[in-house]
């Protein structure tokens, strides 16, 4: 079984700073993604950043970045220039690629809150 | 065109009702989840299908808890005698290929409260 972990429940940082998201995750499979979702008091999630396991490079999306480590386990996201905009929970989660069996495998959350 | 829409938004049950929730994908995604988000937690998977075919039904709690996607587009989850434990946030997500690694589209969700 997959389990993904965040280890932080909450952050709060000013706004323009950059903040950096911790994730690490189990798994006994090769192939597979990773991804942050954003979740914003609104409830509806929607995606950050995908990384798809194979590639070394790392996936950015303007200013958000992820520091991928296979070998650790690890899927930190970094969000620069922070924006009032970003408070919301943020959800890291992994798949096994293939038939999309078994659904996203979700961490519990790192609650973001963009001080003004 | 319209994103993930589920319906109702909110709903209470009294304990050992019957409930059924909505869930109209983006039109032409082959596949279809469900989740359970209890209250502080993360999403949590309870079934998959691909088209109309359930390929995964492995998180579903209970056989109280049953879906169906006849037709391949809209979905229905039902739970039968509702219990307070199945209060949670029930969220539907559609992709549209039925690999793993593509982009899952979330609706607004249904909330459900069983008093």
């Amino acid at each position: 079984a997959q389990t993904v972990t965040q280890s932080q429940p909450e952050m709060s940082v000013q706004e323009a700073e950059t903040v950096t998201l911790s994730c690490t995750y189990d798994t006994s499979e090769n192939n597979y993604y990773l991804f942050w979702y954003k979740q914003p008091p609104s409830r509806q999630m929607i995606l950050v950043i995908r990384q798809e396991a194979y590639k070394q490079q790392n996936a950015t999306e303007n200013r958000f970045s992820v520091n991928f480590q296979k070998a650790a386990k690890s899927f930190s996201l970094k969000i620069s220039d922070s924006q009032l905009g970003d408070t919301a929970m943020y959800f890291c989660a992994f798949i096994i690629s293939g038939g999309g069996a078994d659904g996203l495998t979700f961490g519990k959350g790192t609650h973001l809150i963009i001080q003004p | 065109g319209a994103g993930v829409s589920q319906s109702p938004r909110y709903k209470v049950a009294k304990r050992g009702q019957d409930v059924a929730l909505r869930c109209d994908p983006i039109s032409g995604h082959v596949s279809l989840f469900w989740y359970q988000q209890a209250l502080g937690q993360g999403p949590e998977f309870l079934t998959y299908f691909q088209n109309e075919a359930q390929l995964d039904k492995s998180g579903l709690p209970s056989d109280r808890f049953f879906a169906e996607r006849p037709e391949g587009s809209v979905s229905t989850l039902k739970i039968q005698r509702t219990q307070q434990e199945d209060s949670a946030v029930y969220l539907c997500a559609s992709s549209l290929w039925a690999s793993g690694g593509h982009e899952q589209y979330f609706g607004p969700g249904t909330r459900l409260t069983v008093t």
